[in-house]
């Protein structure tokens, strides 16, 4: 199985800091890589998919960028509705697998 | 508007059996790809599996912990995905979530909590 490293675990900003996350993958996934917001008592939410396309309707302070094994999340101004966990996900191999998760504080 | 809604959840004593169903609609339901993903109460998301359209020969695939007890189903003339979960355990206890898609899984159910306890 492909084994998502991500991290940190969890983080504490501020309001218009630039937040980043880091995903690595165990073997190469090529751009097979998502990314998903998670709110609490909610379903996930995808974000990025193929590594840096935004999903329709999410907004542009959110970028995802890399390759191979080693991928970035950036939200670029952390907004107070961007309190989450945040997850990537490969889907270059089966089984699916998911990063641990990020959880976003202020 | 694309919307998944899963049903059946409940608690179900060790070894039992339990079936959710996931109701689609907003999007032609036969020609899509259908996934069962869970969260296990404050953990993370772990993929269940996927059952592919009947066009792609309607084939499933599973994650290890599950293979073998549980089996995914469609009925694309009620438009509903279906995930029988047979000899369930306590660490099958979590909120089951079906998605559409394989890979990139962009509209999600709301989740279904299934505990499993005595």
């Amino acid at each position: 199985d492909i084994q998502m490293t991500q991290s940190p675990s969890s983080l504490s900003a501020s309001i218009g800091d630039r937040v980043a996350i880091t995903c690595q993958a165990s073997q190469d996934i090529k751009n097979d890589l998502n990314w998903y917001q998670q709110k609490p008592g909610e379903a996930p939410k995808l974000l990025i998919y193929d590594t840096s396309n935004l999903e329709t309707g999410v907004p542009s302070r959110f970028s995802g960028s890399g390759s191979g094994t080693h991928f970035t999340f950036i939200i670029r101004s952390l907004q107070p509705e961007d309190i989450a966990t945040y997850y990537c996900q490969q889907y270059g191999d089966l089984p699916r697998t998911f990063g641990q998760g990020t959880k976003v504080e202020i | 508007e694309v919307q998944l809604v899963e049903s059946g959840g409940g608690l179900v004593q060790p070894g039992r059996s339990l079936r959710l169903s996931c109701a689609g609609s907003g999007f032609i339901f036969a020609a899509s790809p259908m996934s069962w993903l869970r969260q296990a109460p404050g953990r993370g998301l772990e993929w269940v599996g996927y059952i592919r359209s009947k066009s792609y020969g309607g084939t499933t695939q599973y994650a290890a912990s599950v293979k073998g007890r549980f089996t995914i189903s469609r009925d694309d003339s009620k438009s509903i995905a279906y995930l029988q979960l047979n000899t369930l355990k306590t660490e099958d206890t979590a909120v089951y979530y079906c998605a559409r898609g394989l890979g990139v899984l962009r509209y999600w159910g709301q989740g279904a909590l299934v505990t499993i306890s005595s």
